[in-house]
C-alpha cells in the first residue's frame, strides 16, 4: 500500500534561510510523486511534479525536489525563504495506473520569520 | 480561465440535516476528484469520476454520502443525516487523464462544512 510519511509538522526559518521539507514515500511501483502548497482557507495548488522523468524537479516560486529512489525521499527545498512561503506544504503519491488518485501527508506548516 | 470551482464555500448546518455540495472542474477535463480534509491532516481521498462514470468510492465514503456526475461535467456531493464527524473542508480536484501525464490534479477552493 501506498503511504507518505512528512517529518515535522512544524517548520520555522528566518526569512533568506533554506527552506527544507522532508518527504519520504512508499510504494510497491515507481511513483509519481507530488508537492502542493496550501494556503488558509484555500484549495491546494501544485508546487511541482515527479513523473519518471529528471530526478531534480524545478517547480513554481522557486521551489525544487530531488526524487531519491534509494532513500526513497522526495524532499522540498528553497535556497531563500520569503514570507510569503508562510503556508502548509503536503506532498503526495500517486501509483498511476488506472486510478490517478492521491495519498497525501499529514502536511508540514512552514512559518517564515522576518 | 476558470479553475475548479465549488459552491458553496462555507456550510453551516445542524446535525441530522442533509447537505449537497457542487464542484464545477476545467473545462473538458474527464476526471473528478473528491477529498475531505480535516483540521491538522492531509486530503483524503472519496471518489472519483471518469466522464459520468463513478470508478472507486473510498471506505471512508459511508452510506450517507452520495456523489454523482450527471453528463460528466459538474458534480455533486450529497451528506444525509450529517453528524458532527463530518465537519471538513470538501475539496473537489478535476484532472485530464491521459497516459504519462503525472495525473496532475487542479484543486478547487473547497466547501467547509461545520455541522453544530
Amino acid at each position: 500500500a501506498q503511504s507518505v510519511t512528512q517529518l515535522g509538522s512544524h517548520v520555522s526559518v528566518s526569512e533568506g534561510a533554506l527552506v527544507l521539507l522532508r518527504c519520504n514515500y512508499s510504494s510497491s511501483v515507481p511513483p509519481y510523486l507530488f508537492w502542493y502548497v496550501q494556503y488558509p482557507n484555500q484549495g491546494l495548488q501544485l508546487l511541482l511534479k515527479y513523473t519518471s522523468a529528471a530526478t531534480l524537479v524545478k517547480g513554481i516560486n522557486g521551489f525544487e525536489a530531488e526524487f531519491k529512489k534509494s532513500e526513497t525521499s522526495f524532499h522540498l527545498t528553497k535556497p531563500s525563504a520569503h514570507m510569503s512561503d508562510a503556508a502548509e506544504y503536503f506532498c503526495a503519491v500517486s501509483e498511476g495506473g488506472s486510478q490517478g488518485n492521491l495519498i497525501f501527508g499529514k502536511g508540514t506548516k512552514l512559518s517564515v520569520k522576518p | 480561465d476558470t479553475g475548479v470551482s465549488q459552491d458553496p464555500r462555507h456550510k453551516i448546518t445542524k446535525r441530522g440535516q442533509n447537505v449537497t455540495f457542487r464542484c464545477d472542474p476545467i473545462s473538458e477535463h474527464n476526471r473528478l476528484y473528491w477529498y475531505r480534509q480535516t483540521l491538522g491532516q492531509g486530503p483524503e481521498f472519496l471518489t472519483y469520476f471518469q466522464n459520468e462514470a463513478q470508478l472507486e468510492k473510498s471506505r471512508l465514503l459511508s452510506d450517507r454520502f452520495s456523489a454523482e456526475r450527471p453528463k460528466g461535467s459538474f458534480s455533486t456531493l450529497e451528506i444525509q443525516r450529517t453528524e458532527q464527524g463530518d465537519s471538513a473542508m470538501y475539496l473537489c480536484a478535476s484532472s485530464l487523464f491521459s497516459s504519462g501525464n503525472g495525473y496532475e490534479q487542479f484543486f478547487g477552493p473547497g466547501t467547509r462544512l461545520t455541522v453544530l
